[in-house]
C-alpha cells in the first residue's frame, strides 16, 4: 500500500507555544487531509486540502497542499490543553484513504 | 444524530474465538469501510464496501471477514482470533473527502 510519513512522532510543547508537523508520500494525492483523534475517540476531520498549493485556515490551525501533491503540512498556533491528542494526516485516491502514523501532541499547561 | 455506532466498546476474546464486531451509521452513506489501529502504524484499512451487497479487500485482509446486507449496517467478523488481532478497530463511513469514523473497539485476543 501507499505509504504516508509522518513526522515527528511525538511533541511535548508548553501551552501558547507554536506546533509544525508534516506529512510526505512517495504517491501523488488529488486531495490531503488532516484528522485529529481524542483518547478513546475516532479521528475527527480538521482540514481538508483540494489542490496543490492551497492554503487553508480553520481558527488557530493552518495547512497546506504541498506543490509536488506529495506532502502536506499542519501548522497550530497559540497552542491549548485542548489540543492535546494525535493528529494524522490522510491522502485520498478515489475511495481509499491512506493514513500516516500520526502525530502525538502534548501540551504543558 | 447518533453518525457512526461501533459495538462493542471493548472485548476480551480467547485465541481462536470467533466474533463479530457491529457498525451501524444513519447517515444514508454508501461508503463504508472497516480500520485497524495499531501503535505507531496508523491506520490500516481491512475491508470496505461500496454499497449494498458489494464488498472489496483493503490493505490488511487476512483473518476478517464483511458483508453488506444493508446501506447501514457493517458487520466485521474475526474467524478465529489471534493475538495479533489485538488492536482498535474503527468503523467509518465516507461522503466526499470526509470521513466519519466511530468511537472504536478496542479488542485483545490472549
Amino acid at each position: 500500500g501507499q505509504q504516508l510519513n509522518q513526522s515527528p512522532q511525538s511533541m511535548f510543547i508548553q501551552e501558547g507555544e507554536d506546533v509544525s508537523m508534516n506529512c510526505t508520500s512517495s504517491s501523488i494525492f488529488n486531495t490531503w487531509l488532516w484528522y485529529k483523534q481524542d483518547p478513546g475517540e475516532g479521528p475527527v476531520l480538521l482540514i481538508a486540502l483540494y489542490k496543490a498549493g492551497e492554503l487553508t485556515s480553520n481558527g488557530r490551525l493552518t495547512a497546506q497542499f504541498g506543490i509536488t501533491r506529495k506532502d502536506s503540512f499542519l501548522n497550530i498556533s497559540a497552542s491549548i490543553p485542548s489540543d492535546v491528542g494525535i493528529y494524522f494526516c490522510a491522502g485520498l485516491t478515489g475511495n481509499q484513504f491512506y493514513f500516516g502514523t500520526g502525530t502525538s501532541l502534548t501540551v504543558i499547561p | 444524530n447518533a453518525g457512526v455506532t461501533q459495538t462493542p466498546k471493548f472485548q476480551v476474546l480467547k485465541t481462536g474465538q470467533s466474533m463479530t464486531l457491529q457498525c451501524a451509521q444513519d447517515m444514508n452513506h454508501e461508503y463504508m469501510s472497516w480500520y485497524r489501529q495499531d501503535p505507531g502504524m496508523g491506520l490500516r484499512l481491512i475491508h470496505y464496501s461500496v454499497g449494498a451487497g458489494i464488498t472489496d479487500q483493503g490493505e490488511v485482509p487476512n483473518g476478517y471477514n464483511v458483508s453488506r446486507s444493508t446501506t447501514e449496517d457493517f458487520p466485521l467478523r474475526l474467524l478465529s482470533a489471534a493475538p495479533s488481532q489485538t488492536s482498535v478497530y474503527f468503523c467509518a463511513t465516507k461522503k466526499g473527502a470526509e470521513a466519519f469514523f466511530g468511537q472504536g473497539t478496542r479488542l485483545t485476543v490472549v
